[in-house]
């Protein structure tokens, strides 16, 4: 089955942790996305990938970092110097052309 | 500055009517895609309908279409026959650029609460 796959589903830190949320994709897609969802709002984009070896920020990079080593695989860090860090995290990914994004089915980051 | 806008926040619909969800974007491209995409309460995103700026043709996916008119760059959807599962949050986003590359941006969404 292809797909996308996050993990964990629920994410527990504290504060002055940092973390990294996995993100694998078995559709050999180029491109990948990380964005944060807060409750009751839209979709805003952190990092973008969209070919190994190579990504650029988002609206909203800072106190975060990803690699992308693989392919596969566009692991998101979520580092201490995140202000507010509890959120929804979503991972996407995208074949070339004009085609919609794939979506993971997300990971809650809750940081007391 | 926003280039998706989602004005109504929540709507009520009831079952087997047809709802409208509005849509306006902020675009100097010639080249881009218009996309909706539906969140239910377990956060999943589902992909529902796609319109490229090219297409002269307004999109069709079973119950769902757009409405696309480019003058008045709007892009909304029309669910029709609405059903209970269709209970759950609505986001327009918009692709900028030809190609593979484009970034997306994602408007602030609409919640749907289908009664029966």
């Amino acid at each position: 089955d292809g797909g996308i796959t996050q993990s964990p589903k629920y994410l527990f830190r504290k504060e002055g942790q940092n973390v990294t949320l996995s993100c694998e994709q078995n559709l050999n897609h180029d491109a990948m996305y990380w964005y944060r969802q807060d409750p009751g709002q839209g979709l805003r984009l952190i990092y973008y990938s969209q070919i190994v070896n190579d990504f650029q920020k988002g609206d909203i990079a800072e106190g975060y970092s990803v690699s992308r080593e693989k392919k596969e695989s566009f692991p998101l860090t979520v580092t201490s110097a995140q202000k507010n860090p509890t959120a929804f995290y979503l991972c996407a990914s995208r074949p070339p052309g004009d085609y919609e994004q794939y979506f993971g089915p997300g990971t809650r980051l809750t940081v007391t | 500055a926003q280039k998706i806008t989602q004005t109504q926040p929540g709507m009520f619909v009831q079952e087997k009517e047809a709802v409208t969800l509005d849509c306006t974007y902020d675009t100097s491209d010639q080249s881009y895609g218009l996309f909706w995409y539906k969140q239910p309460s377990s956060g999943e995103m589902i992909f529902l309908i796609y319109q490229g700026s090219y297409d002269e043709q307004n999109a069709t996916e079973g119950r769902y279409s757009l409405n696309f008119q480019k003058a008045r760059k709007s892009a909304n959807l029309v669910i029709s026959a609405s059903q209970l599962g269709d209970s759950a949050m609505y986001f327009c986003a918009m692709r900028e650029g030809r190609g593979s590359w484009g970034k997306f941006q994602f408007g602030a969404g609409t919640q749907v609460v289908v009664t029966p």
